[in-house]
């Protein structure tokens, strides 16, 4: 079975702060793709970003990176200079052939000005 | 990316009625719909696949009678909570999956308020 634990409940920091959210998955499947989600107060899930597991580039995408490491099962997001307008929960999720998102528990973060 | 409309956006309903909620793909043909379910708090748990012209899947402990689901159409799948109460009230979100099944678009979600 597959599985996508999110170890943190809850991080709170000053705006300008930087945010590592950690996310570990499981899976046999050889082929798979990870996301990250943000779903502010407003209930929609915004996408942030997606990864497919033979690329393990890890990039910057303006105050987004992200660190996916394959051998530790890990899909790390890191958001820079954190702003309040950042504040919201955030989802680690793994989607597998059968096209079925399975989500982490979420991450809240708040982010105080 | 796909453009997923989710209809109403809240709800408040007694208890003991029904509730439809539609989920539109309105730029591409969907074959596949997922239905997810989110309690207060709590992370989303997919409900069920909706397969357009066949009967949906649902996942373990989800029940086909209580939430039934139509996908008529390639762009439209539907979710009714029938006799709902309380215990139903939370937040449902439907997806699209795209582009071979690699990207997965979101409605913009339904709260569900059973009084």
């Amino acid at each position: 079975a597959q599985k996508v634990t999110q170890a943190q409940t809850e991080i709170s920091v000053v705006e300008k702060e930087d945010v590592t959210l950690d996310c570990v998955y499981e899976t046999r499947d050889t082929t798979y793709y990870l996301f990250w989600y943000k779903q502010p107060p407003s209930g929609e899930l915004v996408f942030l970003i997606r990864r497919n597991s033979f690329d393990e580039q890890n990039e910057i995408s303006g105050r987004y990176s992200w660190n996916f490491q394959k051998s530790t099962s890990s899909f790390n997001f890191t958001i820079t200079a954190s702003q309040v307008v950042d504040s919201a929960v955030y989802f680690c999720a793994l989607l597998l052939g059968d096209y079925k998102l399975s989500f982490g528990a979420g991450t809240t973060v708040t982010v105080r000005a | 990316g796909a453009v997923v409309s989710q209809h109403p956006s809240r709800v408040i309903c007694k208890s003991g009625t029904s509730v439809k909620i539609e989920c539109r793909s309105l730029d591409f043909q969907a074959t596949t719909m997922f239905w997810y379910r989110q309690f207060p708090k709590q992370s989303l748990m997919l409900m069920a696949t909706s397969n357009e012209g066949s009967k949906a899947t649902y996942e373990q402990g989800v029940e086909k009678d209580k939430f039934l689901i139509n996908h008529a159409s390639l762009t439209l799948s539907t979710l009714t909570v029938t006799s709902a109460h309380p215990e139903d009230s939370s937040f449902y979100i439907c997806s699209v999956a795209t582009g071979g099944n690699t990207e997965a678009f979101f409605g913009q979600g339904t709260r569900l308020t059973v009084v």
